[in-house]
């Protein structure tokens, strides 16, 4: 079953604006990560957040984690048109060893010029 | 560096054949995944490697799906028979375990039973 669920699963703003996008995961977690897939591509790693950290920048991304209520946020601010990509949040389980990374099913971000 | 590589791009095939994906991972990457990816079911992971050992196949959804890894450099995904239901896209990723555990992603094979 999958680990993290984004939320919403269609996001459509005008360019300038902020995207948010939010994710939601079931069991502990080592760290959670998120992609962004352009259509017709692969995935792209864009940042990952540990489960001792909080908050994570990286250039127009910010990335918030709360392990109390499990889930995370992708905040994308001033988006602009070439933004529009499908955004997934993905996680490490902490039992058992694992290694594998389990991916929910996206977040669809339009961006209108 | 050339990043994660896959082969065909594109795959079309009728229901019962044998169809065979290709991946190299990055040079250094100790870790190789393989997921399919489908509207209705979004990413899946089917089975990774580690040191060219297979650790969890637990994903692959029945024993038609098999995959190898040789060498540290070359991967495949087999599927026989076929079936429409296997049409999809299919990712390889990799990732070098001691640095950090980010994953590196190829472009996918797109997958058409018919």
């Amino acid at each position: 079953s999958q680990q993290g669920e984004e939320d919403p699963q269609a996001l459509s703003i005008q360019e300038g604006e902020n995207a948010t996008m939010n994710c939601s995961y079931k069991t502990s977690i080592n760290n959670l990560q998120w992609y962004r897939q352009n259509s017709g591509r692969g995935l792209v790693h864009l940042i990952l957040i540990r489960s001792n950290e909080r908050e994570k920048h990286s250039g127009r991304l910010r990335v918030t984690l709360d392990t109390s209520k499990k889930s995370s946020s992708l905040l994308i601010t001033a988006s602009r048109a070439a933004d529009t990509a499908s955004y997934f949040c993905a996680t490490e389980a902490s039992q058992g060893g694992s290694e594998k990374l389990v991916f929910g099913k996206g977040t669809k971000l339009t961006v209108n010029p | 560096d050339a990043g994660v590589i896959q082969s065909p791009r594109h795959e079309v095939t009728e229901m019962g054949q044998e169809v065979t994906l290709r991946c190299k991972p990055i040079s250094g990457h100790d870790y190789l995944f393989w997921y399919r990816q489908t509207m209705m079911r979004g990413l899946e992971l089917l089975i990774y490697f580690n040191n060219n050992v297979p650790i969890d196949d637990s994903g692959m959804p029945e024993d038609r799906f098999s995959a190898k890894m040789p060498n540290a450099s070359f991967s495949t995904l087999k599927i026989q028979p076929s079936e429409p239901r296997d049409s999809a896209v299919y990712f390889c990723a990799s990732r070098y375990s001691a640095t950090n555990e980010k994953l590196f992603f190829g472009s996918g094979t797109q997958l058409s039973v018919l």
